[in-house]
């Protein structure tokens, strides 16, 4: 299995709503990763867990909480978002976050994203 | 942090090759530079990465210049799936508080016309 899944693919909700993004994988990978990507704009990282424990938080807002309950598990929980929050949400997982960059180590698989649409 | 710049979009004739540069001018002793593709709505895919010397594998080829500052990504036989944006990244070193950063830039949008 070298694919990164995540659900659902689309997501609609209201500003006062919870609601939950699902990824997961089962390459073995150590580091998993939320990505945020607006219309015609690169992705932008939010959030980096390695071995299972929250690593980097680029400061995003608490409205998002993120979750990594095993290794093969990444959750995004969402309240009380805004609409400017819409976006395609992108998980990945690599072997580890190290920036010591084991060659092929550092690798990213993406999966498809989820379409979040806050109304 | 290193940045790369590389063009906004480049046109590329089908069955000819396409070459995708990237500067990164700031690029440090031992941070890689990795390139990742973006088809419309999906995620985006790995193609190639390297430290120095030049890399080939079954997408594309990577030509690293000697001083490092710039590097070509090469599609030899473009297609029309090959339509996409492509990330040239500086992939930041651990011990500088940033480990585990791929940080994406702008990217160049390849259309591949037939």
């Amino acid at each position: 299995d070298t694919e990164v899944t995540q659900t659902p693919k689309h997501l609609v909700m209201g500003m006062t709503n919870k609601k939950s993004l699902k990824c997961e994988q089962h390459m073995g990978h150590r580091a998993m990763y939320w990505y945020k990507q607006k219309a015609k704009k690169p992705p932008e990282l939010m959030f980096v867990y390695s071995y299972e424990k929250l690593s980097i938080n680029e400061s995003v807002p608490s409205r998002f909480s993120p979750e990594c309950p095993n290794s093969s598990l990444l959750n995004l929980h969402l309240h009380a978002l805004q609409p400017e929050d819409s976006a395609l949400y992108l998980c990945a997982s690599s072997q580890d976050s190290s920036g010591r960059a084991l060659s092929g180590a550092n690798v990213l698989t993406f999966g498809a994203g989820s379409r979040l649409t806050v109304l | 942090d290193a940045k790369t710049t590389q063009p906004t979009s480049m046109d590329c004739a089908e069955g000819r090759a396409a070459n995708l540069p990237c500067n990164h001018s700031t690029i440090s002793g031992n941070e890689y530079v990795y390139w990742y593709r973006q088809i419309h709505s999906q995620g985006p895919q790995y193609i190639i990465h390297g430290l120095k010397n030049n890399e080939t594998n079954e997408m594309a080829s990577l030509i690293i210049t000697e001083d490092r500052k710039s590097s070509t990504l090469i599609l030899p036989h473009a297609t029309l799936r090959d339509t996409a944006v492509y990330y040239c990244i500086v992939r930041l070193r651990n011990g500088s508080g940033n480990t585990g950063k791929l940080i994406f830039g702008q990217g160049t949008t390849l259309q591949v016309k037939p």
